[in-house]
């Protein structure tokens, strides 16, 4: 079946820094992306999509120059959380949509702490 | 996104006795799905239903689908200690390649 990745699975910053989470789908082309994040005893919640070769679409409330989206290639798409906070601490999960399919695959998730 | 609702939002059973959890939806869709998460893990899709389908079984789970309600089910029978997680259900829209809206999820704990 589709296989989507993350990576890291877990990463542990100091405020401030800037953090880098990938989500690549491994045997399959996917046009979209879509970036959930999900709070402790949270439900998840859509942050962004992202089309291949074009700008991300941000939902209501999410700082696009905070959370910078870059989709460069149909099995790649990077989330790099700028000057992060603690309150940025959350689990963040991708999702790749098969262009071939339309289903859409999940990867297993990052867990981010901010110190 | 209109997060949809699930109910009860923890429930907690003896090993052995059947499950049943609840989601409601806000908008028309074109499939719900069912999936599971345990502590701190990443999802597990469990069972798609199209919204021309009204009910739907796989091994030990069962899922029922009233559009006009804008409801879903999801039972598991005879359940584990190993059912124990937190379980969700998502739509996508009728337009397609649309993004997953989540319910609030259920929080399984099965006592063996």
């Amino acid at each position: 079946g589709a296989v989507v990745s993350q990576h890291p699975s877990r990463v542990i910053c100091k405020s401030g820094t800037s953090v880098k989470i990938e989500c690549r789908s491994l045997d399959f082309q996917a046009t979209t992306m879509f970036w959930y994040r999900q709070f402790p005893k949270k439900s998840l919640m859509l942050m962004a999509t992202s089309n291949e070769g074009s700008k991300a679409t941000y939902e209501q409330g999410v700082e696009k120059d905070k959370f910078l989206i870059n989709h460069a290639s149909l099995t790649l798409s990077t989330l790099t959380v700028t000057s992060a906070h603690p309150e940025d601490s959350s689990f963040y999960i991708c999702s790749a949509v098969s262009g071939l399919t339309d289903t859409q695959y999940f990867g297993p998730g990052t867990r981010l702490t901010v110190l | 996104s209109q997060q949809g609702e699930e109910d009860p939002q923890a429930l907690s059973i003896q090993e052995g006795e059947n499950a049943t959890m609840n989601c409601s939806y806000k908008t028309s869709i074109n499939n719900l799905q069912w999936y599971r998460q345990n502590s701190g893990r990443g999802l597990v899709h469990l069972i798609l239903i199209r919204s021309n389908e009204r009910e739907k079984h796989s091994g030990r789970l069962r899922v029922t689908l009233d559009t006009s309600k804008k409801s879903s089910s999801l039972l598991i029978t005879a359940s584990r200690a190993a059912d124990t997680a937190s379980y969700f259900c998502a739509t996508d829209a009728i337009a397609g390649n649309t993004p997953l809206v989540f319910g609030k999820g259920t929080r399984l704990s099965v006592i063996a």
